[in-house]
């Protein structure tokens, strides 16, 4: 079936980087879009951008610019967020998501990852 | 850019009809017909109830339906259940090539 799965829970110091792995199974890895989405605990949903894993394209949110980077492997079907210079507000359970491309909706997600980040 | 605008909270008995609002600009939902909502349950992950304003995705209730005029998208759940309990959240497409969410609403069922 179709699926996203997430590489598990990290725990981060303030200044630190993480990279959370996102692997889509049971459909074409380069038909779909990917996008991120990050919710902080007891808030809402944010979205933190996409990336097409068939060009490498990419389009983050204006918040994240500079500080998040998405990339693929198309050898392992999987894409990949990291974001850098990490602070305690950046503490959030991060989800992929499956774009049908042309829709900007997001129709399969991911369990989502938990990242800490905590002196 | 700030998020689109969603009311804090809604409220319905069993078998009412609510519908919740979101607002955003003519940069968003204004100029685009890609308006998604989506459903999310306490601890769980969101659900895409709704995609381009009014399309339903396989296995979603016909009981949700979704509408927009000018600046402003609807979701109307009809014949509410206590099982549509949860945050409901809106999406645009914008301007910038960016997706942006609303706030959430929190639905309780009474």
């Amino acid at each position: 079936q179709v699926q996203l799965v997430q590489s598990g829970a990290e725990a981060k110091k303030p200044g630190a980087s993480v990279k959370v792995s996102c692997k889509p199974s049971g459909y074409p890895f380069v038909n779909y879009d990917v996008d991120w989405v990050r919710q902080a605990p007891g808030q809402g949903l944010e979205w933190m951008g996409w990336i097409n894993p068939d060009s490498g394209s990419t389009a983050y949110a204006q918040k994240f610019q500079g500080r998040v980077t998405f990339t693929r492997d198309p050898s392992i079907n999987t894409v990949f967020m990291e974001l850098t210079s990490l602070t305690s507000a950046d503490t959030a359970v991060y989800f992929c998501a499956r774009e049908p491309r042309g829709h900007y909706s997001m129709d399969v997600w991911g369990e989502g990852t938990t990242v800490t980040v905590s002196s | 850019q700030s998020a689109l605008t969603q009311p804090a909270s809604v409220s319905g008995s069993p078998g009412q009809t609510v519908t919740f609002s979101c607002t955003g600009t003519s940069s968003d939902i204004g100029i685009y017909d890609y308006v998604s909502w989506y459903q999310q349950h306490p601890g769980k992950v969101p659900r895409l109830i709704i995609y381009d304003v009014t399309r339903r995705p396989s296995g979603v209730s016909d009981r949700f339906s979704g509408s927009k005029s000018g600046n402003t998208a609807s979701l109307t759940i009809s014949g509410l259940q206590a099982e549509d309990e949860g945050d409901y959240y809106c999406t645009s497409y914008t301007r910038r090539n960016t997706v942006i969410f609303g706030g959430g609403t929190k639905l309780t069922v009474l």
